[in-house]
C-alpha cells in the first residue's frame, strides 16, 4: 500500500507569492493534519481536517489555509510568503481524528524555500 | 500551554553503547506520550507510545516509561547500532476542550549519530 504522498518534494518561491502544497493520505484514512518543521526545530501543528471539516488549527496567521476534498486528499495554501515560511511542511494521515487509538503516518514532506 | 523539552543534541555514541535521550513535558491534562524517529530523507515514523502513567512503550529495542510524578518520558536503548542514527522527537497529545486528542506537540529533536 502507498504511504502518505506529498507534492511537490521541493519548491522555491519569492517573497509575496502564494504556494499550494498537496497531500494524499493512506487509502482509508479520513484525517489529514499539516505540520511546519523549521530547520532545527520540531514540527508545529498547523491544521487538522477530518471528513472534510476543520477540526483544529494551530497558532498560525490567516495567510495559512487548507481544505480537504471528498477523496480525503488535502491542500495547504500559504499566501503572501515571508522568508520565515521557509520550512519542511509535513502531512500526516490517520484513520480517526484523534491521535489516541490510531497512529498518525507522516509523509516525507515538501521543502519550501522562500527567497 | 502544552510543551515538550528534550535534551539538546547532537549525541554521538559508539556501536553497542547505552542510549538515553531525556524528555520532559508540561501539559494541563493527562497527555499521551510518543517518540518519533526521522531517518535522513524520510518522514517521521512512530517509534513507541504510552497512553497513561507507568505505561512502558517499547519497539525495536527502544523503551520509554511514562512517569507522571516527574513529567518525563525518557528514551533508552541498551545497545545502539549504526542504523539507529537519526533524529528522535518526543511528542505529546493532550485532550482539547472538546475532550478529544487531535494534535501532536513535539520537542525540538535530538540528533543521534552512532559510529561503528
Amino acid at each position: 500500500d502507498a504511504g502518505v504522498t506529498q507534492s511537490p518534494t521541493h519548491l522555491i518561491k519569492t517573497r509575496g507569492q502564494q504556494v499550494t502544497l498537496r497531500c494524499s493520505p493512506i487509502s482509508g484514512h479520513k484525517s489529514v493534519s499539516w505540520y511546519q518543521q523549521v530547520l532545527g526545530q520540531g514540527p508545529q501543528f498547523i491544521f487538522q481536517y477530518y471528513e472534510k471539516e476543520e477540526r483544529g488549527r494551530g497558532n498560525f496567521p490567516d495567510r495559512f489555509s487548507a481544505r480537504q476534498f471528498p477523496n480525503y486528499s488535502s491542500e495547504l495554501n500559504v499566501n503572501a510568503l515571508l522568508l520565515g515560511d521557509s520550512a519542511l511542511y509535513l502531512c500526516a494521515s490517520s484513520f480517526l481524528a484523534r491521535v489516541i487509538g490510531t497512529e498518525a503516518f507522516f509523509g516525507q514532506g515538501t521543502r519550501l524555500t522562500v527567497v | 500551554g502544552d510543551s515538550v523539552t528534550q535534551m539538546e543534541g547532537p549525541v554521538t555514541l559508539s556501536e553497542e553503547a547505552f542510549l538515553t535521550i531525556n524528555c520532559t513535558y508540561t501539559a494541563t491534562g493527562y497527555p499521551s506520550l510518543f517518540w518519533y524517529v526521522q531517518y535522513p530523507g524520510e518522514g517521521l515514523q512512530l517509534l513507541l507510545k504510552a497512553t497513561k502513567a507507568d505505561d512502558k512503550g517499547s519497539n525495536k529495542g527502544f523503551e520509554a516509561t511514562y512517569r507522571k510524578e516527574t513529567t518525563s518520558f525518557h528514551l533508552e536503548k541498551g545497545s545502539v547500532q549504526v542504523s539507529d542514527s537519526a533524529v528522535y522527537f518526543c511528542a505529546l497529545s493532550d485532550r482539547d476542550s472538546g475532550g478529544s486528542n487531535y494534535k501532536l506537540t513535539f520537542g525540538k529533536g535530538t540528533l543521534l549519530t552512532v559510529n561503528p
